[in-house]
């Protein structure tokens, strides 16, 4: 699998404040962007996903931006909370998103009060 | 969201023998199912296809003679850890696709299995 790349490792925001989370992948058959947020000893689920046609996809506080040409795509969390403290992970498929994915290494989140 | 179960929740076993692991679609029948693997504060890596009415695929790396899969029905995919070991021990989690125009993947709560 080709790997996708995740950054950063882990991020501190304060609460109200702005959460980014970026990744990059090079497989250019990946055509299916989601992301998932997963607490500890649970299993992931599923936050937000995009398509390469739009640029960006907004649901409620989380909205992904994507950059085709880049091949890069991102997370922003609005009005961080500190239950939004949690291991994200970034992942990609191709097939429409109907193959096995492949995640990034993942990015610890903490909200400070 | 659709809603994927995972049984057991955790299971301990001893080495050498065989653990098997459901992995269940509740409300939505999957024709494929898939199987990771999670070690402690590390990403999932995907371990197979589950495909109901055929082999499974398996991923580069991952020994098919000692994960076992069968997916049995539409709601259903087991995962047998045959001859356990130690290395073994892992977070094993499953995901099955919604069919449309995203197939968005869900994912099952995880069975942790330690080995001793």
């Amino acid at each position: 699998q080709q790997q996708v790349k995740q950054s950063p490792q882990s991020l501190i925001v304060q609460k109200g404040g702005i959460s980014i989370i970026n990744c990059a992948y090079e497989n250019t058959a990946f055509d299916y962007f989601p992301w998932y947020q997963q607490f500890p000893g649970k299993g992931p689920a599923l936050l937000i996903a995009i398509r390469p046609d739009v640029s960006e996809k907004k649901e409620g506080r989380f909205t992904i931006s994507f950059n085709k040409s880049a091949k890069q795509f991102s997370l922003h969390i609005m009005d961080s909370q500190p239950g939004d403290s949690a291991t994200y992970f970034c992942a990609a498929s191709s097939g429409g998103g109907a193959d096995g994915l492949t995640f990034g290494k993942g990015t610890h989140l903490i909200i400070q009060p | 969201g659709a809603v994927v179960s995972q049984h057991p929740s955790w299971v301990i076993c001893k080495s050498g023998t065989s653990v098997k692991i459901e992995c269940r679609s509740l409300d939505f029948q999957a024709t494929t199912m898939f199987w990771y693997r999670q070690f402690p504060k590390k990403s999932l890596m995907l371990m197979a296809t589950s495909n109901e009415g055929s082999k499974a695929t398996y991923e580069q790396g991952v020994e098919k003679d000692k994960f076992l899969i069968n997916h049995a029905s539409l709601t259903l995919s087991t995962l047998t850890v045959t001859s356990a070991h130690p290395e073994d021990s892992s977070f094993y989690i499953c995901s099955a696709p919604i069919v449309n125009s995203y197939n968005e993947q869900f994912f099952g709560p995880g069975t942790r299995l330690t080995v001793l």
